[in-house]
C-alpha cells in the first residue's frame, strides 16, 4: 500500500494567514491526489483533485500543487470558515490511501 | 441536493455483527462505484471496500476481507456494509462515499454512522 505522510498535524493560524500543509506519498502518484476539508458533524468535501484543479463552488483562496511524491495544500488570506481539519488521499493504486489529517486551529 | 445518509450504527460485543446502510439521493446513483472507508478512534481514514456500478466489481481491505461484505441495491439507491466477527479493531467511524467518475476520488461522502465494538 502507499504510504501518505501529512504535515503538520496540527497548527494554529490567525484569519489573514496564508497556511501551507504537505502531503507526502511513499512512491509516485503521478497526480493522482486529492484534498479534503471536513469540519466537525458535517461530511467532508473535496477541495482539490487532480493535484492542482480546484473542485466547483472552492474558493479561489484554497489552491494545490505538487507531482510524484511531494504535494501541497495552500489556504491564502485564511478565513474563519477555513478552520477545520484538512487531509490527503491518493488514487494511484487501490487501496486509495489517506494522509493522517492536519487540524487548523485558530 | 447530493445526500448520502448512512445508518445502522450500534454498540456491539466483540464476534458480533452490524449491517450499516446508506441511503443515496440527488445523483445517478447507478452510475457511481460506491466506497466505505472509517476512521477509528485516533486514527487516519481508512479504506475498507468498493463495489462498482453494476455490482460486478468489489474489494476488501486486507484487514476486513472475509468478514465484510459490501452490496447495493439500486431499486433502493442504496449501499450495504455487512460486518462480521468483529473486534475493536473495527470500531470506527464509518463513511459511505461516492467515487468520481472523472478522477480517482470522493465526490460525495456521508456524514457518517458510528460502529463501537466493546464489552
Amino acid at each position: 500500500d502507499i504510504q501518505m505522510t501529512q504535515s503538520p498535524s496540527s497548527l494554529s493560524a490567525s484569519v489573514g494567514d496564508r497556511v501551507t500543509i504537505t502531503c507526502r506519498a511513499s512512491q509516485s502518484v503521478g497526480n493522482f491526489l486529492n484534498w479534503y476539508q471536513r469540519k466537525p458533524g458535517k461530511a467532508p468535501e473535496v477541495l482539490i483533485y487532480s493535484a492542482s484543479r480546484l473542485s466547483t463552488g472552492v474558493p479561489s483562496r484554497f489552491s494545490g500543487g505538487g507531482s510524484g511524491t511531494d504535494f501541497t495544500l495552500t489556504i491564502n488570506i485564511l478565513q474563519a470558515e477555513d478552520f477545520a481539519t484538512y487531509f490527503c488521499q491518493q488514487g494511484y493504486s487501490i487501496p486509495w490511501t489517506f494522509g493522517q489529517g492536519t487540524k487548523v486551529e485558530i | 441536493e447530493v445526500q448520502l445518509v448512512e445508518s445502522g450504527g450500534v454498540v456491539v460485543q466483540p464476534g458480533g455483527s452490524v449491517r450499516l446502510s446508506c441511503a443515496a439521493s440527488g445523483f445517478r446513483f447507478d452510475d457511481y462505484t460506491m466506497h466505505w472507508v472509517r476512521q477509528g478512534p485516533g486514527k487516519g481514514l481508512e479504506w475498507v471496500s468498493l463495489m462498482n456500478w453494476d455490482g460486478g466489481t468489489t474489494k476488501y481491505a486486507d484487514s476486513v476481507r472475509g468478514r465484510f461484505t459490501i452490496s447495493r441495491d439500486s431499486s433502493k439507491k442504496s449501499l450495504y456494509l455487512e460486518m462480521k466477527s468483529l473486534t475493536t479493531e473495527d470500531s470506527a467511524l464509518y463513511y459511505c462515499v461516492g467515487a468520481s467518475r472523472f478522477w480517482s476520488g470522493y465526490e460525495f461522502w456521508g456524514q457518517g454512522t458510528l460502529v463501537t465494538v466493546s464489552t
